[in-house]
Order: structure tokens, then C-alpha cells, then sequence
């Protein structure tokens, strides 16, 4: 069956470190893959896209890898702030443009 | 940025009541709209897509005929949960395709809370 795993756990994490999140995937050949925030009782909010044929994508503090061998993305968010505390969704093209998602990662930014 | 706009933000019903959830693009046009549902600490479900002018398209498992969707035009879909019952309690999330931006960003609304009594 298809599936899509983020860590369950909250990454807790002090202010000025790297905060890294992995994404691995099970029975999905994605075009591309995308990473959103998500903050409590809001809508997801778009971060980056990264395609299939590109090994990493950066954005101010941001940056993506993905792996289509190991089936696995890397989220990294470098100088991390106390505002980068939020849940961090990964989601899958699954055909037809439809868009599946992970759980989520909470990520805690310690002052 | 492209907005989307979702209505209401919450909302609370008796069971067996229906209740109609909006979304609404405001400064682009979609022919193509997603609904989501999404309980506490678990994944957005994806329920239906909805293409402007055609019927919804919905996934396995969500009945059509309690989970009514209207895209009657480029900018507004619509959601209604027909004779809710307090399992349907739930975040309901739609999005829009943004793919004038070619960019298979999708944007979202802001997010409708459902609580059945």
C-alpha cells in the first residue's frame, strides 16, 4: 500500500541550530514533491516544490532534497527562529495531479 | 500571492442538520478545486476534486451524496455536508489550483471547523 511517513515526534530544537525533517514515501513514483507549514486551526501554507529530476532546491532559509532512489526528502531549515515553530507537512503527486499528504512534523524552536 | 478565501471559519450544527462550506479564489481563476478533510493529528484526506462546469471527481470511501460539491463557477466551490452526524465533525480544507503560475503550488483556504452536536 501506498505511504507517506514523517515522524511522529516534535523535533524540539534550539534557536540558530539547523531543524532537519525527513520524508520517506512507500509505492509512489512522484513527479515532484512539495513541503508546506502548517500552524494550529489554519490551512496549509506552500513552501517549496522540488520535481523529480532535481536533487535540491533552496529558499532563504530553506532547503529541500529529494531522493528518488531512496524514495526519502530532507527538509532543512538553516538559523531556525522561535516563528519557525509550526507543523511541517509533506506531500506526494499521486497521480493526476492529486496531492497526498503526510501526517506532519511538529517542529519547537527553544528560545 | 494567490488567496483563497474559505467560509465560514467555523461552524456548529445540530445533527442531521446540513451545512454549506465555501470557497472562494480571489484573485485568480481554478478550474480546478480540492477538498480536504483533516482530523486532529492526521494527515489532510483528500475527499474530491472538483473541475469548474463538471461533476466532482471523489475518493474512494467519501459518499457523494452526503458530501455535496457544487463548482459552479471559475472562482467559488462549494462543500455541504447533507445530514451531519457528529462523526463528521472535522477541519475541512479546500485549495485551488494555481497552475497559471505553473508552478503545482496549490494554494489553500484558511479552513473550515465542523462541530456536529
Amino acid at each position: 500500500s501506498q505511504k507517506i511517513e514523517q515522524n511522529s515526534e516534535a523535533l524540539n530544537i534550539q534557536e540558530g541550530k539547523t531543524a532537519t525533517l525527513t520524508c520517506n514515501y512507500t509505492n509512489y513514483s512522484p513527479a515532484y514533491l512539495q513541503w508546506y507549514r502548517q500552524d494550529p486551526g489554519r490551512g496549509p501554507v506552500f513552501l517549496l516544490l522540488i520535481r523529480e529530476n532535481e536533487k535540491e532546491k533552496r529558499k532563504e532559509r530553506l532547503k529541500v532534497t529529494f531522493d528518488t532512489t531512496l524514495k526519502q526528502s530532507l527538509f532543512h531549515i538553516t538559523a531556525s527562529q522561535p516563528a519557525d515553530s509550526a507543523t511541517y507537512l509533506c506531500a506526494l503527486e499521486g497521480g493526476n495531479n492529486r496531492l497526498a499528504f503526510g501526517k506532519g512534523n511538529q517542529v519547537v524552536v527553544i528560545p | 500571492g494567490a488567496v483563497v478565501s474559505q467560509h465560514p471559519s467555523w461552524v456548529i450544527c445540530k445533527s442531521g442538520t446540513s451545512v454549506k462550506i465555501e470557497c472562494r479564489s480571489l484573485d485568480f481563476q481554478a478550474t480546478t478545486m480540492f477538498w480536504y478533510r483533516q482530523f486532529p493529528k492526521q494527515s489532510l484526506m483528500l475527499m474530491a476534486t472538483s473541475n469548474e462546469g463538471s461533476k466532482a471527481t471523489y475518493e474512494q470511501g467519501v459518499e457523494k451524496d452526503k458530501f455535496l460539491i457544487n463548482h459552479a463557477s471559475l472562482t467559488l466551490s462549494t462543500l455541504t455536508v447533507t445530514s451531519a452526524h457528529p462523526e463528521d465533525s472535522s477541519f475541512y480544507i479546500c485549495s485551488a489550483d494555481g497552475g497559471y503560475l505553473n508552478t503545482g503550488e496549490l494554494f489553500f483556504g484558511e479552513g473550515s471547523r465542523l462541530t456536529v452536536l
